[in-house]
């Protein structure tokens, strides 16, 4: 079992550009949620994925978006880049019910 | 929302002494509280973690103990060893989102 696997790992974009960041679960695991950590911060909750549907979403602006795909796998879009949004995107997997999350390894995102 | 508060933002311990991170939470619809690690460079991982039914748990040289009435749990390591150098988050769950601390800098001296 791989688990939580995630990619690019690292990623330099310029301002005001468009980036997608890619997520696959567990296996076994069906819900998806991607978090926001900045430096020399906690995690912060973006939004959460389940039956390919946005069940839950974080204080984050609109230009964060994601998708759920029918195998489970999701994908986090952030639009019109800023320099702010510079951060490591974690993504994690739990079987819905459970409250037992796991942690991909990060994309280190860098807007320069 | 869920805002959860943790101290000390740094910790330095001799090898073989206690470590002891705290936390606090602001909801009290939250009832799960897991603790990861995260090692320089890696995917936070999760070490031990209790539920709002329990009032301790113990795994090995790691316990976390939580205090409802007063929205408050610990992280308590005993005879720590160079590996447990780290970032340590608590987080709360509540409706399946987890909320963070700003996390503890473990460093054990040799």
């Amino acid at each position: 079992d791989a688990g939580v696997t995630q990619s690019p790992t690292h990623l330099i974009k310029t301002r005001g550009q468009q980036v997608t960041l890619r997520c696959s679960p567990k296996s076994g695991h069906d819900t998806v949620s991607w978090y926001q950590q900045a430096l020399g911060q906690g995690p912060q909750f973006i939004f959460q994925y389940y039956e390919e549907e946005e069940r839950q979403r974080g204080n984050f602006p609109d230009r964060f978006s994601g998708h759920q795909f029918p195998n489970y796998s999701s994908e986090l879009n952030v639009n019109a880049l800023l320099l702010g949004d510079s951060a490591l995107y974690l993504c994690a997997s739990r079987v819905q019910g459970s409250t037992e999350a796991f942690f991909g390894q990060g994309t280190r995102l860098t807007v320069v | 929302g869920e805002n959860v508060e943790q101290h000390p933002s740094t910790l330095s311990v001799q090898e073989g002494d206690s470590a002891v991170i705290k936390c606090t939470y602001s909801d009290s619809a939250s009832n799960y509280f897991p603790w990861y690690k995260q090692e320089l460079g890696k995917r936070p991982q999760l070490i031990i973690d209790i539920r709002s039914n329990v009032g301790e748990k113990k795994d090995q040289r790691i316990a976390v103990t939580l205090n409802k009435t007063a929205k408050h749990f610990s992280l308590h390591i005993t005879e720590t060893q160079p590996e447990d150098s780290a970032v340590y988050f608590c987080a709360a769950n509540n409706d399946y989102k987890l909320s963070f601390g700003a996390g503890t800098t473990v460093t054990v001296r040799a």
